[in-house]
């Protein structure tokens, strides 16, 4: 998981309430990624950042929304206007750089189940 | 449409034998292919990174093979062990725009002792 820490592992939540996800990274990469991961299905890409104060939409931004204060953090918030936001989170960051692949390093994940 | 496919099927093989898993991608012209490792609830971990004007590209036990023709690549494990058991999800990066990778659903390997 090298440095990157995903806070809670297991996150339980009741229909019409906002959660937040935490996500922490020590290896001083620019760009930040939130994934989401559900089963027989790849990832798709929520928000990513590549610059403190600053983030884009992913392909399926509805019913969330990210902050990034710090090059250090990027924490996900999932509204209750999210639909089916039972899933897999993953977090993830990459140095950016002229030419240089972006390899991704990711956290170790956040189940959220909705009750 | 763009698409990304790995076999959803889970691939069973024999310890000490090879395997190799496939990628294949339509409507994308990707710069580079990356290959990575995901456990069980777990975050995937990098594995191998194959750029567009590179046939092949070696780690250990390790091999990605990659065909801008065919638009497939290949990842081949030699002298599989049970701890190679795992998904094996590929990832095109495409050029232009942001550092952006497209992700397949992933292959599940089970190697048997």
């Amino acid at each position: 998981d090298g440095g990157i820490t995903q806070s809670p592992k297991y996150l339980f939540r009741k229909e019409g309430q906002n959660v937040t996800l935490s996500c922490e990274q020590n290896l001083n990469h620019d760009a930040m990624y939130w994934y989401r991961q559900d089963p027989g299905q790849g990832l798709r890409l929520i928000y990513y950042s590549q610059i403190v104060n600053d983030f884009q939409k992913g392909d399926i931004a509805e019913g969330y929304s990210v902050s990034r204060e710090k090059k250090e953090s990027f924490p996900l918030t999932v509204t209750s206007a999210q639909k089916n936001p039972t899933a897999f989170y993953l977090c993830a960051s990459a140095y950016m750089g002229q030419g240089v692949p972006d390899t991704q390093y990711f956290g170790p994940g956040t189940r959220l189940t909705v009750l | 449409s763009q698409k990304i496919e790995q076999n959803s099927e889970a691939l069973n093989i024999q310890e000490g034998k090879t395997a190799t898993l496939t990628c294949n991608y339509t409507n994308y012209s990707p710069a580079y292919l990356q290959w990575y490792r995901q456990d069980p609830g777990r975050g995937p971990v990098f594995l191998l990174l194959i750029r567009e004007n590179e046939k092949e590209k070696r780690k250990e036990r390790l091999k990605v093979t990659f065909d801008t023709t065919l638009k497939q690549s290949l990842f081949h494990i030699t002298a599989s062990q049970p701890a190679d058991s795992a998904t094996y999800l590929c990832a095109l990066s495409i050029s232009g725009g942001y550092n952006k990778l497209i992700f397949g659903a992933g292959t599940r390997l089970a190697v048997h002792p």
